[in-house]
């Protein structure tokens, strides 16, 4: 079974900039989410989507990012201007359904904003 | 308060040690506990799941969760170089779905 794609895996951009990042998640995977992991630092929920449909992203810095996933399969995270603290690496992960509670994650964007 | 707390460490042991990996959280809701193991540039993948107080082994790995005390355990028996990597906890609050609440991780280095 392919695990989740992220791509780009690295991305060097100045702040102010524009940037965007795509998961395709496992195939038949419902749920997915995209989490910020700033170094040295676990982790943490930007938004989840259920199929199409955005079930959190109450910590999602909505003045500078912004998320879809059309058809209920790839997302797109983007953000737009890019601050300085935004440099992170991006994880995308997804969830199968039924009673599987496990997330599987991709490799990660690594962002650097300069 | 931090929701889960996590010693980052660096760990450092010799080949064949016992280590023993902790996180505490504040928030007695969370019903559902896991460890993540995250090697270097990549990204987390689930090592133990524990569903409420209790112990369970899979292996070299022994998860212990103590909800009287907000308190989960990780032991790694016989440790093997291969198991340095960074170990993530987390955890949620039901099995429906929603999202996980990670510790900061620990550092661990094993060496032969």
């Amino acid at each position: 079974e392919a695990g989740v794609a992220q791509s780009p895996r690295y991305k060097i951009i100045e702040k102010r900039q524009s940037v965007a990042f795509w998961c395709n998640p496992i195939s038949g995977h419902a749920t997915l989410y995209w989490y910020q992991q700033i170094l040295g630092q676990g982790p943490k929920l930007l938004i989840q989507f259920q199929n199409n449909g955005v079930v959190d992203d109450s910590q999602l810095p909505k003045d500078r990012f912004s998320a879809e996933r059309l058809k209920g399969v790839d997302s797109t995270l983007k953000i737009q201007p890019a601050k300085l603290e935004d440099s992170a690496v991006y994880l995308c992960a997804s969830r199968g359904t039924g009673g599987t509670y496990e997330q599987y994650f991709g490799p990660g964007t690594r962002l650097t904003v300069t | 308060q931090k929701e889960v707390e996590q010693d980052p460490g660096p760990l450092s042991v010799p080949e064949g040690a016992i280590v023993s990996l902790n996180c505490t959280y504040s928030n007695s809701a969370f019903q559902y506990f896991m460890w993540y193991r995250q090697y270097s540039r990549k990204g987390p993948e689930l090592l133990m799941y524990t569903y409420s107080s209790g112990n369970k082994e899979d292996g070299r790995f022994t998860a212990q969760v103590d909800k009287s005390s907000k308190y989960i355990s990780l032991f790694i028996r016989d440790s093997q170089p291969s198991d340095s990597a960074t170990y993530l906890c987390a955890m949620s609050y039901n099995q429906a779905g929603t999202a996980l609440i990670f510790g900061k991780g620990t550092t661990l280095s094993v060496s032969s």
